[in-house]
């Protein structure tokens, strides 16, 4: 199947500092890839819908000012946690929407990078 | 409203076969996805229905029914490492993701 990666896997940091997370879809173009975050034993919870060459759309509650999405290429979304608090503290996820597919896969589908963990101090 | 209803937790035996049932309401429709999550990852892609029936991929198979909202994941020859949570989540019409809380697999010797 198709291949999401992120970086970094786990980031620890001071409250205050910004942590930017990257998110690149290795073998395929992703004109819309999506930001989650899930806290320990809930459901994930959808931030932000990027897409390639516009702005994001942010779900209801989540801070746009706080949560800076880049979506620059058909490649790589980021998503930047501007002045982290501890309560930003959480698992999140990026995915991305692929339209490619042979035989054994569906032609569409939404496939996830492994997570980055972020722990503010 | 959009929701996704499935079971919070299952147990099953290894070796058996188990079912995990999803229903769904959501805006317009245009798939149902399976995940795999194991505590602590992210999840991972199992089966994506968007036509009536039933989809088999080895060990696993997924159903769907649009007409009742309905969907399910079987599971056969149920192993130890199938232990995780199974998400349900539903494609509305304009493709946002409707997620279920996730069914919680616990395999049994």
């Amino acid at each position: 199947g198709a291949v999401v990666s992120q970086h970094p896997s786990r980031v620890i940091c001071k409250s205050g500092t910004s942590v930017k997370i990257e998110c690149r879809s290795l073998d395929f173009q992703a004109t819309t890839m999506f930001w989650y975050r899930q806290f320990p034993k809930q459901s994930l919870m959808l931030m932000a819908t990027s897409n390639e060459g516009s702005k994001a759309t942010y779900e209801q509650g989540v801070e746009k000012d706080k949560f800076l999405i880049n979506h620059a290429s058909l490649t790589l979304s980021t998503l930047t946690v501007t002045s982290a608090h501890p309560e930003d503290s959480s698992f999140y996820i990026c995915s991305a929407r692929s339209y490619s597919g042979g035989a054994s896969a569906p032609q569409e589908t939404q496939y996830f990078g492994p997570g980055t963990r972020l722990l503010v101090l | 409203g959009q929701n996704i209803d499935q079971p919070t937790e299952m147990t099953a035996t290894e070796g058996a076969i188990v079912q995990i049932n999803c229903t769904y309401q959501t805006s317009g429709f245009n798939g149902l996805f399976w995940y795999q999550q194991h505590a602590g990852e992210a999840p991972t892609f199992l089966s994506y229905n968007v036509l009536d029936g039933l989809e088999e991929k080895g060990r696993f198979s997924s159903f769907l029914s649009r007409s009742k909202g309905y969907s399910y994941l079987l599971l056969k020859e149920l192993q130890m490492k199938d232990s995780a949570s199974y998400l349900c989540a539903a494609w509305n019409s304009n493709y946002q993701l409707i997620w279920g809380a996730g069914t919680k697999l616990i395999i049994k010797p």
